[in-house]
């Protein structure tokens, strides 16, 4: 069993507030991950950190904000919520390159 | 960056056949494969790994094969089972992140 959090499950809110998704880890992986999922099925990375201070955007551009000021948890920011950002949200961890990545179960977010 | 393509999009299956999806990639750097299972309203799980140094690996009714000349790699089950119904999704690994396949919504008619 995966040790990897993400809170909300479910969130439904209106046009132009401020949200935050978090995701958070207990095995200590350096590498975290944030997914965007299309109600098609595809998986974009919009989000990635390498470690404690380092965020880097991801194949798909997102208006999203990510930190990662502990190596925990990671954090992920909408400054203004807008109908196009409704989706899934997968989180996802992992130690080293060619090694398992965990998965959150994911947060599902309806603007409307 | 990498790429990866995998077929079919859905699949149906009696229950008791095989079920057999195949991705291709770009990179020829690339060298883990991982095959993820995503449940509804779950997150994907890893159901099992290959790395570029081997050409088939199996776990029970689960194997995979890797061609790292043609670079492809498929997931066959075999003896399929209603609990095998879900999305599956191939990966390879890039530079410092998983490329996902698209995605096969594998369908178990009993």
């Amino acid at each position: 069993e995966a040790d990897i959090y993400q809170t909300p499950r479910y969130l439904v809110i209106g046009t132009g507030k401020k949200i935050t998704l978090e995701c958070s880890q207990t095995m200590g992986h350096d590498k975290m991950y944030w997914y965007q999922q299309d109600p098609g099925m595809e998986l974009h990375l919009i989000h990635y950190s390498y470690g404690v201070n380092s965020t880097e955007k991801g194949d798909l551009s997102s208006e999203s904000t990510v930190s990662r000021i502990r190596t925990e948890h990671f954090p992920l920011t909408l400054e203004s919520a807008r109908p196009s950002h409704t989706s899934q949200y997968l989180c996802a961890s992992r130690w080293r390159q060619n090694t398992e990545a965990f998965f959150g179960q994911g947060t599902r977010l309806t603007v409307v | 960056g990498e790429n990866v393509e995998q077929h079919p999009s859905t699949l149906s299956v009696q229950e008791g056949d095989s079920a057999v999806i195949k991705c291709t990639y770009s990179d020829s750097a690339s060298n883990y494969f991982p095959w993820y299972k995503q449940e509804l309203g779950k997150g994907p799980q890893l159901i099992i790994d290959i790395r570029s140094n081997v050409g088939e690996k199996k776990d029970q009714r689960i194997a995979v094969t890797l061609n790292k000349t043609a670079k492809h790699f498929s997931l066959h089950i075999t003896e399929t089972q209603p609990e095998d119904s879900a999305v599956y999704f191939c990966a390879a690994r890039g530079l410092e992140k998983l490329t996902f396949g698209t995605g096969t919504r594998l369908t178990i008619i009993p």
